[in-house]
């Protein structure tokens, strides 16, 4: 059975940083592309970055370029995501979300039950 | 990148036919046929219903069906039922090898 499940989240002001974990089990994590997908409360879902199985190719949202790095070890079976000048319209649920794909984005087969980052003072 | 447009509501009565539009451009769903539908529930993760634009996961009931023309995908939920009720999400992979996801829907049984 296919699980992600995400760790990291909490309250954290603004301007300070936080990292987010996702870990995978269930598949061949090295095997496939990952993103991470964000809900601001009572909206959308909003894509934030994704990144291919080997990491040779990374994308983000232009709102979180420069200040959110994904990354991923395929040893550990995890996905990260460091969040750098944390803003109050940051705060959301963050999802980690498995692509189908591997060395291209296609569609998101399963996600996790996401971790809730609030900034605020 | 611009969210792709999705109606903010659409209704109906158990027993009929909805369908939810999403609109995007030549640069998203008009280039590719990796557009994808996801279902949610309050509370809960999202769920595939739909990929490459037409394709039904094994599991995903074949009431829900898609198709796409030009910038404009679709989703289209026949014999709906009370469990229908959920948010309704598309997304599309865009020429700058990036997702975008749609406005979201969110569809009520009457």
């Amino acid at each position: 059975e296919v699980q992600l499940v995400e760790s990291g989240g909490g309250l954290v002001q603004p301007g300070r940083s936080l990292r987010l974990s996702c870990a995978a089990s269930g598949f061949t994590f090295g095997d496939y592309a990952m993103h991470w997908v964000r809900q601001a409360p009572g909206k959308g879902l909003e894509w934030v970055s994704g990144i291919t199985w080997n990491s040779g190719s990374i994308a983000y949202a232009d709102s979180m370029k420069g200040r959110f790095t994904i990354s991923r070890d395929n040893a550990k079976n995890s996905l990260y995501l460091q969040m750098n000048s944390l803003r109050d319209e940051d705060t959301a649920l963050y999802y980690c979300a498995k692509d189908i794909g591997l060395a291209e984005f296609r569609y998101l087969d399963y996600w996790g039950q996401g971790t809730l980052v609030t900034v605020s003072s | 990148q611009s969210a792709l447009t999705q109606p903010a509501s659409v209704s109906g009565s158990p027993g009929q036919s909805i369908t939810i539009s999403c609109s995007g451009t030549s640069s998203d769903v008009g280039a590719y046929n990796y557009v994808s539908w996801y279902q949610q529930h309050p509370g809960k993760a999202p769920k595939l219903m739909i990929h490459d634009a037409s394709n039904r996961p094994s599991g995903v009931s074949n009431r829900f069906s898609g198709s796409k023309s030009g910038n404009t995908a679709s989703l289209t939920i026949s014999g709906l039922q009370a469990e229908d009720e959920a948010d309704y999400y598309c997304n599309s992979y865009t020429s700058s090898s990036t997702y975008v996801f749609g406005t979201g829907t969110k569809v009520t049984v009457l």
